[in-house]
């Protein structure tokens, strides 16, 4: 079963680029990799999906080397509203049971200030 | 489109006792997934329900249990309420059983055990 890790937390200002990086050494061949974010007392809510190199959606890149052992999030340039914590989740079917296994990390949480 | 909706949003119980925490997916959506954050922490795989099934939990003990109705809402049932069950629960569903399907969260049903 991969077991995920994380930065407990991280600061930056308005404006700034900010990396969050998860590593997950024991990620199965048929894992995606997929980052959440979430404010106090709310579901998370999905940012981002990848399994292997760049993605790009409208709010974040996700990098994923070729090794997969390890991801990281991009948001290009934070502002107040980005402060909430980030979780990694490495998951999806085992090609042995079919059973549906779910890791989330143990989340970043991110402060921007002003 | 509706998000999924989880109910009560607060619960409180005492010890020994049961709680039941209730979840509608998002229509179309065929697989229901439950989590537990306890305060300040990550996020837990519960259970996993899809097609009315369960296809897979976490390491709970057996007094964490579920179901899930023909209408693919489910519900949670935590029988002999311990203190250390106090927690956020947080309900997901997908389109799609396994894979790279994102999830999408609910707000959370709050149980306090007293």
């Amino acid at each position: 079963l991969a077991k995920t890790t994380q930065p407990i937390s991280m600061d930056s200002y308005e404006g700034q680029e900010v990396n969050i990086t998860c590593s997950h050494n024991n990620i199965a061949t048929n894992d995606y990799i997929t980052w959440y974010q979430q404010f106090p007392s709310q579901g998370p809510r999905f940012i981002i999906q990848g399994y292997k190199t760049k993605v790009t959606n409208e709010v974040a890149s996700l990098f994923i080397p070729a090794d997969r052992k390890s991801s990281t999030l991009s948001l290009p340039r934070v502002s107040l509203s980005d402060t909430a914590v980030y979780y990694c989740l490495v998951g999806g079917l085992s090609m042995n049971t079919g059973f549906q296994k779910l890791v989330f990390g143990t989340g970043t949480r991110l402060l921007v200030s002003p | 489109e509706a998000g999924v909706t989880q109910s009560p949003t607060h619960l409180i119980k005492t010890r020994g006792q049961q709680a039941t925490l209730r979840c509608s997916p998002i229509s179309g959506h065929t697989s229901v997934y439950w989590y537990q954050q306890a305060l300040g922490l990550g996020l837990q795989f519960l259970l996993w329900y899809d097609e009315g099934e369960e296809r897979n939990r976490g390491n709970f003990p057996p007094r964490f249990s579920g179901r899930q109705f023909p209408n693919y809402s489910s519900e949670l049932n935590v029988n002999a309420l311990e203190l250390e069950d106090s927690a956020l629960y947080l309900c997901a569903s997908s389109p799609l059983a396994g894979g790279a399907d994102t999830q999408y969260f609910g707000p959370g049903t709050r149980l306090t055990v007293l």
